[in-house]
């Protein structure tokens, strides 16, 4: 079944650490996305691509990076600059990369606290 | 920027009853989709309408769209404590790429 996988499900970051998120897809889809959701709040966008080798900052870059060298895989890096990276994190994909009548779908998430 | 925005907060029922959410945004859109979310998982697409239709309807879902209130609802008929999830509305930054997610409404079905 086609479908996106994020893994680890947990994650524990310690101080000054680095740790980056996997997401991967078997759907052929152009875009992907990456989302923060806090407790009882929607989803804020943190980085999208539109096409493999090009991604953009969506509303909360900062403390974060990501790479998209394969269509397949969009790797998010949560630095040791963003401070409060307690949060669940969500990969989406869509078709192609223009957003609108498009449904994502997406991941199971990636649950990331602080040790 | 927040664009859509559910209400209520949280809803209890019981099997059975209807359940009804409500969305209201803030400025113009192309369409408004429906997602729902599971307690740990990732969410699901329910149902996309476009800002010239007015209703729609998938299987025990009906949802509505009135472009003049500015405000979208979701109907689910004969609920189940299965579609006890977090239901959330998204709409389209016009003029962008992104789909802006609300707060979303938590819905409890009691059996």
């Amino acid at each position: 079944d086609g479908g996106i996988t994020q893994s680890p499900k947990y994650l524990f970051r310690k101080e000054g650490q680095n740790v980056t998120l996997s997401c991967e897809q078997n759907l052929n889809h152009d875009a992907m996305y990456w989302y923060r959701q806090d407790p009882g709040q929607g989803l804020r966008l943190i980085y999208y691509s539109q096409i493999v080798n090009d991604f953009q900052k969506g509303d909360i870059a900062e403390g974060y990076s990501v790479s998209r060298e394969k269509k397949e895989s969009f790797p998010l890096t949560v630095t040791s600059a963003q401070k409060n990276p307690t949060a669940f994190y969500l990969c989406a994909s869509t078709r192609s990369g223009v957003g609108f009548y498009q449904p994502q779908h997406f991941g199971d998430g990636t649950r990331l606290s602080i040790l | 920027s927040q664009q859509g925005e559910e209400d209520p907060q949280a809803l209890s029922i019981q099997e059975g009853e209807n359940a009804t959410m409500n969305c209201s945004y803030k400025t113009s859109i192309n369409n408004l989709q429906w997602y729902r979310q599971n307690s740990g998982r990732g969410l699901v697409h329910l149902i996309l309408i476009r800002s010239n239709e007015r209703e729609k309807h998938s299987g025990r879902l009906r949802v509505t769209l009135d472009t003049s209130k500015k405000s979208s609802s979701l109907l689910i008929t004969a609920s189940r404590a299965a579609d006890t999830a977090s239901y959330f509305c998204a709409t389209d930054d016009t003029g962008g790429f992104k789909t802006i997610f609300g707060a979303g409404t938590r819905l409890f079905v009691k059996a």
